[in-house]
């Protein structure tokens, strides 16, 4: 059972322009959501994270959105480089279960010139 | 030291054979994950520690898997019998407490014949 969804296996972007990525949870429990990108044949990388006690995250390009009643998360990048291309993984953790990360089925995300 | 060694980064052992993968974490964190990447995107947690204590082995297939680890040594996974089905990805990710973000190694893959 998929409690981590990613609806959006891919998305191609313009370099400059912002990306958008969405994800959404169906486990109440969860109270901690990260993004990590990963490149080929690389372990995932963590970039930001949020507490659900927040509903907004920034660090330098990217932002993290919290919308705990749609369960719902999105990552925003701003502005896109060519070494944003990459797969972006979402990935939750709850009280009941702590340090077991359920993750999403990643977003390929492509910035092009 | 700063990243999370893992070796090593390709293991071949035909069917019914024993492998065996390890994982350095980051100095100082007392906390370590496995997880097992099957499919190209899918993040199955296996099991973690609290330094040399096991913490939630929810996600280990009890038969044949094993892990460990150990004062001033690596932590290690071990599958006895291999099967083919085990051919993936093993990821090995360390944080340094409860409220910290996990840091994954590059990974070992790990083929079955």
């Amino acid at each position: 059972d998929q409690q981590v969804k990613q609806n959006s296996p891919s998305l191609s972007v313009q370099e400059g322009r912002i990306s958008i990525l969405n994800c959404d949870y169906t486990n109440s429990m969860f109270d901690y959501f990260l993004w990590y990108k990963k490149y080929p044949a690389e372990g995932p990388t963590f970039l930001i994270s949020i507490s659900s006690i927040k509903d907004k995250n920034e660090d330098g390009r990217f932002t993290v959105f919290l919308n705990k009643s749609a369960k719902h998360l999105s990552l925003h990048i701003v502005p896109s480089q060519p070494g944003d291309s990459a797969v972006y993984f979402c990935a939750a953790v709850g009280t009941d279960s702590w340090g077991k990360l359920q993750f999403g089925a990643g977003t390929q995300v492509v910035v092009t010139p | 030291g700063e990243e999370v060694a893992q070796t090593p980064k390709h293991l071949v052992r035909g069917e019914g054979q024993k492998a065996k993968l390890y994982c350095a974490p980051i100095k100082g964190h007392s906390y370590v994950f496995w997880y097992q990447q099957v499919l190209k995107n899918e993040f199955k947690f296996l099991i973690s520690f609290q330094n040399e204590n096991v913490f939630d082995e929810t996600g280990m297939p009890k038969e044949r898997f094993s892990a460990k680890c150990l004062p001033n040594s690596p932590c290690s996974l071990e599958i006895q019998a291999t099967k083919l089905e085990d051919s993936a990805v093993y990821f090995c990710a360390s944080s340094k407490s409860k409220s910290q973000p996990q840091h994954f190694g590059d990974g070992t893959r790990l083929s079955i014949l």
